[in-house]
């Protein structure tokens, strides 16, 4: 049973370019969040998607979007990047019914590099 | 807006001994959950606990306790006989309407 995958795993890009994060998520959940983690610091809440509609956001500036597909898999985009945005970024997916009935599983994450 | 602390940013322990890691929130809601999560260096983040807050029975998952006080808002979780793979970085987690807000987490060495 393949767990949460997360492409690629490291990236690295130029301040003012865009970039685009994958997630594909654990078998059978339906859900999928995004999360930033600076160097240091705990995650913070991006987004969350479900019937590929975003459904929750966080404190992040439009610059940030997501996109679900119909097999629930995700993207995270980030135009215009700026070097604050250099983090790991991790997917996490769950079951709508319930994220604390169905807890998160989370991918490994994409480490991502502005410079 | 809710808010979680981790008061101890690194701790080093021996194998075999017992560890608390502190946790304190803030929240006005009275319904909630909490967790605490593990990430190793393979970076990814793995459930180690999780407690309903209308529930007042501490939550145990083997060598793992928590410690809840919920008027103190505070969260802590206990490791007993500690071993050389529970190093990692610890985040306790508090979770409402599907937003999950972590700590900034603590450091945990266990030495051999």
């Amino acid at each position: 049973d393949a767990g949460v995958t997360q492409s690629p795993t490291h990236l690295i890009k130029t301040r003012g370019q865009q970039v685009t994060l994958r997630c594909s998520p654990k078998s059978g959940h339906d859900t999928v969040s995004w999360y930033q983690q600076a160097l240091g610091q705990g995650p913070q809440f991006i987004f969350q998607y479900y019937e590929e509609e975003e459904r929750q956001r966080g404190n992040f500036p439009d610059r940030f979007s997501g996109h679900q597909f119909p097999n629930y898999s995700s993207e995270l985009n980030v135009n215009a990047l700026l070097l604050g945005d250099s983090a790991l970024y991790l997917c996490a997916s769950s079951l709508r019914q319930g994220t604390y009935n169905s807890p998160l599983h989370f991918g490994n994450g994409t480490r991502l590099t502005v410079t | 807006a809710q808010t979680v602390t981790q008061s101890q940013p690194e701790m080093s322990v021996q194998e075999a001994e017992t560890v608390t890691l502190s946790c304190t929130y803030d929240t006005s809601e009275n319904n909630y959950y909490l967790f605490w999560y593990k990430q190793p260096p393979s970076r990814q983040m793995i459930l180690v606990i999780r407690q309903e807050a209308y529930k007042q029975q501490n939550a145990t998952e083997n060598r793992f306790s928590v410690n809840f006080q919920k008027a103190a808002k505070s969260f802590s979780l206990k490791i007993s006989d500690s071993q050389l793979g529970d190093t990692a970085m610890y985040f306790c987690a508090f979770a409402r309407d599907d937003k999950i807000i972590f700590g900034k987490g603590t450091r945990l060495h266990i030495l051999p």
